[in-house]
């Protein structure tokens, strides 16, 4: 059984660096194919991709964002990190990661989500 | 990043069928077939309905199905139940963004 649990603070300041962790199991991020992405939604928004690991360590950002993105993985942890800089008011919403089945280009599994407010 | 084009809602009555569309480019939707829907409760996370255009999950009632023509990916729901009232969302493996994936806006669906 997968499962994946988005953890992190709640609050951060505007241009303070947001860390939000991703704890998961059932799955190896060592297998090939597999991948684990990050999607955020302000509220009362629609869904927005922000980026995924492979089980290589490749990575993938967001166009828009990915000045600010960073993905980690901690195969050993089981844990993927993301890392988002000079945060903004603009930050604020719900935070998501999912697991990318191999070789498919869809998101099966998702975490319930973690609220972040962006406020000084 | 440009998001994938839907509808911002949609309403249709128990038992009928409704149809969501969700509108890309040839960098998208049109050029792979890599399209696939979520449905989102309230305050929920989003589940996974269809994947690769065409495929159901496991689990994932059979009254969901979905398709693709050109550059527009539909969801079709026939025999709404009050339950399926939720936002569904689309996505598509794009080359037109660094991340190589891309998200619909979203459609509220409710169930009158």
């Amino acid at each position: 059984q997968i499962t994946l649990k988005e953890s992190g603070p709640t609050l951060v300041k505007p241009t303070q660096t947001l860390t939000l962790t991703c704890t998961f199991s059932g799955f190896s991020l060592t297998t090939t194919g597999v991948g684990v992405g990050w999607i955020r939604q302000p509220p009362g928004k629609a869904l927005e991709w922000l980026g995924i690991i492979y089980w290589n360590g490749d990575n993938r950002y967001s166009t828009s964002l990915k000045s600010r993105l960073t993905i980690t993985m901690d195969t050993s942890k089981n844990q993927v990190v993301l890392t988002v800089t000079n945060v903004d008011p603009l930050d604020t919403g719900t935070y998501f990661c999912a697991h990318r089945p191999a070789p498919y280009y869809t998101l099966d599994y998702w975490g319930q989500g973690t609220l972040v407010t962006v406020s000084s | 990043q440009s998001a994938l084009t839907q509808p911002a809602s949609v309403s249709e009555y128990p038992g009928q069928s409704i149809t969501i569309s969700c509108t890309g480019t040839a960098s998208d939707v049109g050029g792979y077939n890599y399209v696939s829907w979520y449905q989102q409760h309230p305050g929920k996370a989003p589940k996974l309905m269809i994947y690769d255009v065409t495929k159901r999950p496991s689990g994932v009632s059979n009254r969901f199905s979905a398709s693709k023509s050109g550059n527009t990916a539909s969801l079709t729901i026939s025999g709404l139940q009050a339950e399926d009232e939720a936002d569904y969302y689309c996505s598509s493996y794009t080359i037109s963004d660094t991340s190589n994936w891309v998200f619909g806006g979203g459609t509220k669906l409710t169930v009158l």
